[in-house]
């Protein structure tokens, strides 16, 4: 049973679209995440939920918009693509907002052409 | 604001030899540090999380320590094995970053048989 699994693994869009990344999670955990690593392998934080209600927001664009329709479920949306939007996405999960028990999904490759 | 360093960027031995991956990290107020390893495309597997009351965990072959006063860790491996080949990133949440783990940019790890 996967305990983080992502939608999709790969995804190569044009510019200008508009896309979401599904993230589900069954390990009971109360926080979910999504992480950007940028070509340059770094990791870095985007959003985070706790029981559906946002708790983390980092400056990202305004074209990246998560919603949380219940605990178990994170999902990432993002509007008119750009070039720059090219990176590996991962959702996570982990038990309440303190941040134990880190669980990584296997990430979405998104590139924009 | 949580900053990790890790040291080196990327370490070649050759197999059976015993290695250290160095881990730095600027706020003392450190809940957790968590070591991961990261294979080339894929997500991140959870090796080792030491909680801030807590100076080492291990496992198998890995051995990880934390000295909140220093802020450091290391990641000790035994005997490595050309499996242990890997992109091995430490991470770290506390109290000025919450739930919210801050990176540090990994050690790319080639073992050599």
């Amino acid at each position: 049973d996967t305990a983080v699994s992502q939608t999709p693994k790969y995804l190569v869009t044009q510019m200008g679209n508009d896309k979401s990344i599904k993230c589900e999670q069954n390990l009971g955990h109360d926080t979910m995440y999504w992480y950007k690593q940028d070509s340059k392998k770094f990791l870095k934080i985007m959003f985070s939920y706790n029981n559906k209600e946002l708790i983390i927001n980092e400056t990202v664009p305004n074209r990246f918009s998560p919603k949380s329709p219940d605990k178990a479920h994170l999902n990432l949306h993002i509007n008119s693509l750009e070039l720059g939007d090219s990176a590996v996405y991962f959702c996570a999960s982990s038990l309440f907002s303190g941040g134990y028990g880190y669980t990584f999904g296997s990430g979405t490759r998104l590139t924009v052409v | 604001k949580q900053e990790v360093t890790q040291i080196p960027a990327a370490l070649s031995v050759p197999e059976g030899e015993n290695l250290v991956l160095n881990c730095s990290f600027t706020d003392s107020a450190i809940y957790n540090l968590q070591w991961f390893r990261q294979d080339p495309g894929k997500g991140l597997t959870s090796l080792l999380l030491i909680q801030s009351s807590q100076r080492e965990q291990t496992s198998g072959r890995l051995n990880a320590s934390l000295d909140k006063s220093s802020g450091r860790s290391t990641l000790y491996i035994a005997a490595s094995q050309p499996g242990d080949s890997a992109t091995y990133l430490c991470a770290g949440n506390g109290e000025t970053s919450g739930s919210r783990l801050t990176f540090g940019e990994g050690t790319q790890l080639t073992v050599n048989p």
